[in-house]
């Protein structure tokens, strides 16, 4: 069975900052992950998925995640946070079928002036 | 925008009322979704169709009918809903491949209130 696991509901950081939102899965398989972000009122957009291609992963809007097969994560960074970031991020894992796409319960980006 | 489109984007509703939510993608899918984000809970896949047959469907109430009439539309039918239903309801798609890397592309959501 397949789940993730969003450590960290709220995270609040700097502008300029470094930014951090961890996430651990659980899967069968050679997993396929991804990272959302869900601004106010408007739907899920994908920042950046991994498929078993390289381990570290780049996004848009200058994000980046690391697949860690042997701590099961899938930790999403940004060098710099930007007053834009502020968001909903989900980490998300789907079965091999791709017809199940598991998602955590989110975290929340602040981003303080 | 995503290439997805949802109506509407609000609807309260009554109880005993019947109502349909539509979502349109202008992408050239071959699988669509729906899902309910409900606050403080993950969001729940309802419903998957790929190439407009129905290959998804966990465990959801009777009360949520979807419909699929061809790849670029899908529909969910309401009725007599309950006040715990209230949710904001999104739409996506993807090209499905069948091997689990597929990107969806999400809708704005409609939110929806049952009084």
């Amino acid at each position: 069975a397949q789940s993730v696991t969003q450590l960290d509901s709220h995270v609040s950081v700097s502008e300029g900052t470094p930014v951090l939102l961890r996430c651990n899965y659980s899967s069968s398989y050679s997993p396929s992950l991804f990272w959302y972000v869900q601004h106010p009122n408007k739907g899920l957009q994908l920042l950046l998925k991994y498929t078993s291609a390289a381990t570290l992963v780049k996004g848009i809007n200058g994000f980046e995640a690391e697949f860690k097969k042997s701590e099961t994560s899938f930790h999403l960074t940004k060098p710099s946070a930007h007053m834009s970031d502020a968001a909903e991020y989900f980490c998300v894992v789907s079965d091999p079928t791709g017809n199940q796409f598991y998602f955590g319960t989110g975290t929340s980006l602040t981003v303080i002036p | 925008e995503t290439g997805v489109t949802q109506t509407p984007r609000h609807l309260v509703m009554g109880m005993t009322n019947k109502k349909s939510l539509k979502c349109e993608q202008h992408l050239g899918h071959n699988a669509m979704y729906w899902y309910k984000q409900s606050a403080k809970k993950p969001l729940e896949l309802m419903f998957v169709y790929s190439l407009e047959e129905r290959v998804e469907n966990n465990s959801v109430p009777s009360r949520f009918s979807p419909e699929c009439p061809n790849s670029s539309h899908l529909f969910l039918h309401l009725h007599t809903l309950q006040p715990e239903d209230s949710a904001l309801y999104l739409c996506a798609s993807s090209q499905a491949t069948g091997i689990g890397t597929d990107t969806q592309y999400f809708g704005p959501g409609t939110r929806l209130t049952v009084l």
